[in-house]
């Protein structure tokens, strides 16, 4: 597709369920965005993939978190062990970087997490 | 790390009033952008304003750039009810965001 796709748009599980997120970014973006935005709050920052250098996860708030990025193109974000306060938004960006520059970022439509 | 804070957090105004809102940054970027967002969904990228630049224009929308005070502003001319969204910056490599203006435009 042409924009960055996400899936599932909705998700809804049980205390203590793993889940995963997926985002497709569009083809031939090196920089990959994971955020978490709760009910009328802000971006949160999650991870940061650039290219095949190590990712930025200063953003991610456990270690029930982690996310990868396999061949340089979709990437999976778990959450092992859901809690009620992991219920949010998951939005996915991803952008052209280069040369310590980085562009727009197109964002997906973002998973929506509700977790009982 | 660093992110940019907008300011004011919500601002109310009638159709056809301009609309501004502030950004505040504290270490040197490369580039500052600003997005919008409706219905808590994507966002959607408005304008990106290089560190050489002061002042940009597309269609409604006039960003200006002041380095020296690091702050940059966001100005909506004759604003319309459909320009109701939260507005969010963004600095230069990190990419982290505030926690947005929440705009409202009444018809």
């Amino acid at each position: 597709g042409a924009g960055v796709s996400q899936s599932p748009s909705n998700k809804v599980t049980e205390k203590g369920k793993d889940v995963e997120l997926r985002c497709d970014p569009i083809s031939g973006h090196t920089a990959l965005y994971w955020y978490r935005q709760s009910l009328g709050q802000g971006l949160e920052f999650l991870i940061y993939f650039q290219g095949n250098s190590a990712p930025d996860k200063s953003g991610l708030p456990s270690d029930r978190f982690s996310a990868e990025r396999t061949g340089g193109s979709v990437s999976t974000l778990t959450i092992q062990r859901t809690q009620q306060e992991d219920s949010a938004v998951y939005l996915c960006a991803s952008s052209f970087r280069g040369q310590g520059n980085t562009g727009e970022l197109f964002f997906g439509e973002g998973s929506r997490l509700t977790v009982l | 790390s660093q992110q940019g804070e907008e300011d004011p957090q919500a601002l109310s105004i009638q159709e056809g009033e301009n609309a501004t809102m502030n950004c505040s940054y504290k270490t040197s970027i490369n580039n500052l952008q600003w997005y919008r967002q409706n219905s808590g969904r994507g966002l959607v990228h408005l304008i990106l304003i290089r560190s050489n630049e002061r002042e940009k224009h597309s269609g409604r929308l006039r960003v200006t750039l002041d380095t020296s005070k690091k702050s940059s502003s966001l100005l909506i001319t004759a604003s319309r009810a459909a320009d109701t969204a939260s507005y969010f910056c963004a600095i230069s490599y990190d990419m982290r965001f505030g926690a947005g203006t929440r705009l409202t435009v009444k018809p």
